[in-house]
């Protein structure tokens, strides 16, 4: 079955860098877009980024547009979110996502997120 | 960007009784493409949210037939025929359109 697993994830202070990974098994990861999506109690639900399954495009929110950086590894069935500037408003849990099986549009699958704090 | 707006965003149920969960957005969710990608999730405590409908009505896989999904143009509805209590938490409303995906803020449904 399909499985997501997030890592990375932890304390940072603003101004900093994080990366996280997300490993994909279950599915040819090679063939569906990818996608982050961020979670706080205060904005709720926030879509941060996509990347196409060749890694040929990729779109940001404009929150995180130009500090974020979407990518992947298809040899190693690994998707990656480089973020860089951090901001305490970028305090969140952050989740891996697939893109529907069905025509590509929208999310099916998630991960079990990773806790990302920014503070000093 | 596309408004996602969600009523109630608190919903006390009865189990064995049934639930509606509105979703209105700020524009238009129908697709150059001819369809509409308006998706709904289900996020139980603790856990991930999970994919209930697709494209207004379609269940994905493994969801029970009690949910369905409705509307048009902006205007969509969730519907739980008879709820369960494994039912209980948070349902949103998302748009899939155009980017950015967005999302409602979330109906909370309690028994």
């Amino acid at each position: 079955q399909v499985h997501l697993v997030e890592s990375g994830g932890g304390v940072v202070q603003p101004g900093r860098s994080l990366r996280l990974s997300c490993a994909a098994s279950g599915f040819t990861f090679s063939s569906y877009g990818m996608h982050w999506v961020r979670q706080t109690p205060g904005k709720g639900l926030e879509w941060v980024a996509v990347i196409w399954y060749d890694g040929s495009n990729e779109y940001y929110a404009d929150s995180v547009k130009g500090r974020f950086t979407i990518s992947r590894d298809n040899s190693k069935n690994t998707l990656y979110l480089q973020m860089n500037s951090l901001r305490a408003e970028d305090t969140a849990v952050y989740y891996c996502a697939r893109a529907l099986a069905v025509g590509g549009i929208g999310v099916d699958y998630w991960g079990q997120g990773i806790l990302v704090t920014v503070s000093s | 960007d596309i408004v996602m707006t969600q009523t109630p965003l608190s919903s006390p149920v009865t189990l064995g009784q049934p639930a509606s969960i509105s979703c209105r957005s700020s524009q238009s969710l129908v697709h150059t493409d001819g369809n509409t990608y308006l998706s709904w999730l289900q996020q139980r405590p603790g856990q991930p949210p999970r994919l209930l409908i697709y494209k207004i009505s379609n269940r994905f896989s493994g969801v029970p037939d009690r949910f369905s999904g409705s509307g048009a143009g902006t205007d969509f509805t969730l519907k739980i025929s008879r709820v369960e209590a494994e039912d209980v938490g948070i349902y949103y409303c998302t748009q899939a359109t155009q980017f950015p995906y967005t999302f409602g803020q979330g109906t909370k449904l309690e028994i």
